[in-house]
């Protein structure tokens, strides 16, 4: 069966310094993985993937994800957080050979002024 | 916002009551899903409707029926729910199973 794990449940960072949020994954066979983001009372928004090709995959509002297929991560980046960045961040992870995204816990993330 | 909708936003029903939940996309995608989010929990898949047939039912009580008349509608029919179904419930659709999904605004509905 395919798992995705978020060890954190929430990071705190200040406003300016750069954010990480953590990903592992295990799937069988070739992976797909996704980060999406979550505000209050809103449905989850699409922040980037990865199928194939580069290992770094940059997408929307300056977040950025590296595919580590040896450690079977896939940690989100942002060089400089915001205060807007405020949010519960979720990992999600399929087989190539599946139809099933298997999301993470979530992970909540505090960026303070 | 993402072209997909669902109502009602907001859902309070008792334990005897039949109710259903409306999704509808206007992206033009083939496949839609039916997600739980409940607090503390991760979000779980419930089902996975590709070109109108039923692709997934991930072990979901029979007190949830979905039905999916064509590609833009997706229903959850809701009956003799239990308080622990309270939750939101989330719809998405995708171009293609395996594709980027987007999500809805979900339903919080409270069973009491």
């Amino acid at each position: 069966a395919q798992s995705v794990a978020q060890p954190e449940d929430q990071v705190n960072v200040a406003e300016g310094n750069p954010l990480t949020v953590k990903c592992t994954y295990s799937v069988s066979g070739n992976p797909y993985l996704f980060w999406y983001v979550q505000y209050p009372n809103r449905g989850l928004q699409f922040l980037l993937k990865y199928i194939t090709g580069d290992n770094l995959v940059k997408g929307s509002y300056g977040f950025e994800a590296e595919f580590n297929k040896s450690q079977t991560s896939f940690h989100l980046k942002k060089p400089s957080a915001l205060v807007s960045d405020s949010a519960l961040y979720f990992c999600a992870a399929g087989s190539a050979a599946g139809n099933k995204l298997t999301f993470g816990g979530g992970t909540r993330v505090l960026v303070k002024p | 916002e993402t072209g997909v909708t669902q109502t009602p936003r907001h859902l309070v029903m008792g334990m005897t009551n039949k109710k259903s939940l409306k999704c509808e996309q206007h992206l033009g995608h083939n496949a839609m899903y039916w997600y739980k989010q409940s607090a503390k929990k991760p979000l779980e898949l419930m089902f996975v409707y590709n070109f109108k047939e039923q692709t997934e039912n991930n072990s979901v009580p029979s007190r949830f029926s979905p039905e999916c008349p064509n590609s833009s509608h997706l229903f959850l029919h809701l009956h003799t729910l239990q308080p622990e179904d309270s939750a939101l419930y989330l719809c998405a659709s995708s171009q293609e199973v395996r594709d980027t999904q987007y999500f809805g605004p979900g339903t919080r509905l409270t069973v009491l």
